[in-house]
């Protein structure tokens, strides 16, 4: 079975601009979970989609947003980008309950100039 | 409030050598779930382990044994025999039943093999 699988891999981008980054869960999974991976505070849960829906939100301004598509592919979106936008996304998917074991992809890194 | 400490950052040793990393969790909940995660250069958060706060019996698998003990919250990972290819950083994480999916991490631990 193919694992998640995340693009681009990687993002140059310039602050003000805005970036979509894209995730293809694991056939069969239908919840897909974003984390951001930086130096300094390390994994930090975006934003969870289940179903269409987002089931769940973590402590992150409204710049970043997500959706999930009826085939349970999920992109999330950074609009104005920052310095401190810098970081690698990870694209996390699991079957459906908010306990299952949760499988990443490889990310994409953004960096923002 | 969910917790994960991993107080060791980084550890070296020798190829051949036992290793130890420590997880120290905190939460509230009485169902939860630990797992660790290997995280190699390439990037990608690798699954290792997953295991239910009911469940307290240590597990191995091939070089690799986890020992959960809840009166102490930890949940301890030990490699046996070392090898280069077993170097990258290491993820502890929580989570719990409330229907939220997300993991809290710790802060990873860094394990270099010296060959």
């Amino acid at each position: 079975k193919a694992g998640v699988t995340q693009t681009p891999r990687y993002l140059i981008k310039t602050r003000g601009q805005q970036v979509t980054l894209s995730c293809s869960p694991i056939s069969g999974h239908r919840s897909v979970s974003w984390y951001q991976q930086t130096p300094g505070q390390g994994l930090q849960f975006l934003f969870e989609y289940f179903s269409e829906t987002q089931r769940n939100k973590g402590n992150f301004p409204g710049r970043f947003s997500g959706r999930q598509f009826s085939n349970s592919r999920s992109e999330m979106n950074v609009s104005t980008l920052e310095l401190g936008d810098s970081a690698l996304y990870l694209c996390a998917s699991s079957l459906h309950r908010a306990t299952d074991t949760q499988y990443f992809g490889p990310g994409t890194r953004l960096t923002v100039l | 409030a969910q917790k994960v400490t991993q107080a060791q950052t980084e550890i070296s040793v020798v190829e051949k050598e036992d290793v130890t990393l420590d997880c120290v969790y905190e939460t509230r909940d009485t169902t939860y779930y630990l797992f660790w995660y290997k995280q190699p250069p390439s990037g990608e958060l690798v699954f290792l382990i997953r295991r239910n706060s009911f469940d307290e019996q240590n597990e191995i698998s091939g070089r690799y044994s986890w020992n959960f003990q809840k009166s102490t919250s930890s949940f301890n990972f030990t490699i046996t025999a070392s090898q280069v290819v077993d170097s990258a950083v290491y993820f502890c994480a929580l989570s719990n039943q409330t229907g939220a999916n997300n993991l809290f991490f710790g802060t990873g631990t860094r394990l270099t093999v010296i060959p």
